[in-house]
Order: structure tokens, then C-alpha cells, then sequence
């Protein structure tokens, strides 16, 4: 049974850098074929997909954070990782990981974790 | 970006009873290649959302045939025959036809 887990600091500074990780177990992220993503909830918002990395190390990100938004794979531990840069409290949202099939076929989540933008 | 609208926000159901969730989408969600990249989401309290079905109709594996979905092009429905106290949580529809893919507001599904 594949699984994912996020870790990474929960309360970050504004203008700082929001780092987190994704620990895949059951299954290795270079599988062919899947896409290893991230999709955040902002409170009392909608679900957002902010990014993904493909399985070839090809990277995707929405237009709004691609200035500031980098998402990079550690095949020999099987993790992922999401790198958002110059923070503020609009940034402040539950993040998931999460595995794609291709098309947004999101078949796998992260139990989530909460980030908050706060001096 | 597609622009996904789910109705109603909030859904009280009695246990036993049907309900239903609207998805309708800016555009259509017929791909090139035939496919309707729509998919449905179960968040329950306290956890992450659960994939329940995909393709607008493909129950995934272990979702109760009590769940069913339907629709095409723009709008798209979620129903669930019979409530039962486990189907409380959110519901969200997403859109993987157009990048990048697109949720609802989602749906509060409550037991009265």
C-alpha cells in the first residue's frame, strides 16, 4: 500500500522560506508514468493543486507561484520536496502531497500538514 | 483556469435517504482523446481527501456501490443512494482536463 507523508516546519516567518517534505513509502517515486504532486487548502478556501514533479524529474508549477515555487526529488530516499520562497500570510494553508496518474487522477494523499505564515 | 461550481454548499440528508451534489465546469471536459478528466473526493473530519471515483463514473477500488457518478461535458452529479453515518465530510470535485486541474468549493454533507 503506497503512503505518503509530509514533514517540515509548521509556522514560518513572512518573507522566509516554507520548506516541506514528502516520504513515499510502498512504491518509489520513479515509477513511470506518475506524477508526485502538491495541493494546498488555505483556511475556509478550496483545494488548490500548486505543483508536481514527473517521475522524469520534469516540473510543473502553477503560474501564480512559479516565480517562487521549486519542487525537486530525492530518488535515493524517495521523497519530494516543495521549496516556497518570500512568504506571506496569503501562503498560510494545509499542504498535501499527493501522487497523480496523469490528468489530475490524484489516487494517493498525504495525511496533510498545517503551515502557518505568522512573525 | 476551469472554473469548477458545486451545489449545494451544504447538504443535511437524512440516514437512509439519497443525495445528490452538482459539479458544473467553465468548460467543457471532453480531452482530445475522448476522456472526461473528472474526479470526486471524500474528505472526512480530520483527514485527507479520498479519491471516489474517477472518469466521471469508475468507482475506485473499495468505495461502497452506493456512490455513483454521472454527467458529462459541463455538468456532472455525485450521488449516494442510501446515506449512512460514514459519508459525513466534504465532497469536492476536480477537473484534470485542463491544466492545470481545478476543485470545487466543496459540498458539507451533513447527517439531520
Amino acid at each position: 500500500q503506497l503512503q505518503l507523508q509530509e514533514s517540515g516546519p509548521g509556522l514560518v516567518k513572512p518573507s522566509e522560506t516554507l520548506s516541506l517534505t514528502c516520504t513515499v513509502s510502498g512504491g518509489s517515486i520513479s515509477s513511470s508514468g506518475y506524477y508526485w504532486g502538491w495541493v494546498r487548502q488555505p483556511p475556509g478556501k478550496r483545494l488548490e493543486w500548486i505543483g508536481s514533479i514527473y517521475y522524469s524529474g520534469s516540473t510543473y508549477y502553477i503560474p501564480s507561484l512559479k516565480s517562487r515555487l521549486t519542487i525537486s526529488a530525492d530518488t535515493s530516499k524517495n521523497q519530494y520536496s516543495l521549496k516556497l520562497s518570500s512568504v506571506t500570510a496569503a501562503d498560510t494553508a494545509v499542504y498535501y502531497c499527493a501522487r497523480d496518474q496523469g490528468n489530475f487522477e490524484i489516487d494517493y494523499w498525504g495525511q496533510g500538514t498545517p503551515v502557518i505564515v505568522s512573525s | 483556469d476551469v472554473v469548477m461550481t458545486q451545489s449545494p454548499l451544504s447538504l443535511p440528508v437524512t440516514l437512509g435517504q439519497p443525495a445528490s451534489i452538482s459539479c458544473r465546469s467553465s468548460q467543457s471536459l471532453v480531452n482530445s482523446n475522448g476522456n472526461t478528466y473528472l474526479n470526486w473526493f471524500q474528505q472526512r473530519p480530520g483527514q485527507s481527501p479520498r479519491r471516489l471515483i474517477y472518469k466521471v463514473s469508475n468507482r475506485d477500488s473499495g468505495v461502497p456501490d452506493r456512490f455513483s457518478g454521472s454527467g458529462s461535458g459541463t455538468d456532472f452529479t455525485l450521488e449516494i443512494s442510501r446515506v449512512e453515518a460514514e459519508d459525513v465530510g466534504v465532497y469536492y470535485c476536480m477537473q484534470g482536463t485542463h491544466w492545470p486541474g481545478t476543485f470545487g468549493q466543496g459540498t458539507k454533507l451533513e447527517i439531520k
